[in-house]
């Protein structure tokens, strides 16, 4: 079973770097064929998709969050991270990292998400 | 980007009533389309993919249809399990994108 862990600070100061990892058990990044996502939820708010990593390193991004966001992963230790730059309290939000099929965009395994609040 | 509505945004129902939402797609996405449920405190969960296909393990009084622009999602029977916010997802175009979410409680 396929189980993925968010971990990072819970709180980032205006301006500052949001950071995130996303521990992946029960299966492995590097085998490929998923793509590894990382998705938002403002309080009492909808879904937003921030972006996704494949095992190889290639990534894509929301445009709406592309100039400040960075997607990484590290195979040898089973994880991916997000960096979100330049944050501001509109960053405040429950981020969840997923599990994504390429072929029909099924968000099938989800972190129980971390919420990250920006505020002085 | 592909704007997603849903509607109602919420509603009321009672156990055994045949719950019915709507999702509306900007453009044209085939069937694109997933949908979710996601209870208070928790991820959202895959329930239906490529606008009608059951995920696995997902009880059978769920489903969903349409293509194009409009789809349904339905739950044929209410059950008090089924307390939730439920959205869409299209994937026809970057960026994904979701639905609103249409809130659904117990009468």
């Amino acid at each position: 079973q396929v189980q993925l862990q968010e971990s990072g600070p819970g709180l980032v100061k205006p301006s500052q770097t949001l950071s995130l990892t996303c521990t992946v058990s029960g299966g492995s990044i590097s085998s490929g064929g998923y793509y590894w996502s990382w998705i938002r939820q403002h309080p009492g708010k909808g879904l937003e998709w921030i972006g996704y990593i494949y095992y190889s390193g290639s990534t894509y991004y929301n445009p709406s969050l592309k100039s400040r966001v960075t997607i990484s992963v590290d195979t040898s230790k089973n994880q991916f991270s997000l960096k979100l730059s330049s944050v501001t309290a509109a960053d405040t939000a429950v981020y969840y990292c997923a599990r994504e099929t390429p072929l029909n965009s099924r968000f099938d395994y989800w972190g129980q998400g971390t919420l990250v609040t920006v505020s002085s | 980007d592909i704007q997603m509505t849903q509607s109602p945004s919420s509603l009321s129902a009672s156990v055994g009533d045949r719950v019915t939402i709507t999702c509306q797609a900007s453009q044209d996405i085939s069937n694109y389309l997933n949908w979710y449920q996601q209870k208070p405190g928790k991820a959202p969960k895959l329930l239906i993919y490529d606008a009608s296909n059951l995920e696995t393990g997902v009880p059978s009084r769920f489903s969903g249809s349409g293509s194009g622009t409009d789809f349904t999602f339905t739950i044929s029977s209410l059950q008090p399990e089924d307390i939730a916010t439920y959205y869409c997802q299209q994937y026809d175009n970057l960026p994904k994108t979701f639905g609103p979410g249409t809130k659904v409680d117990i009468k």
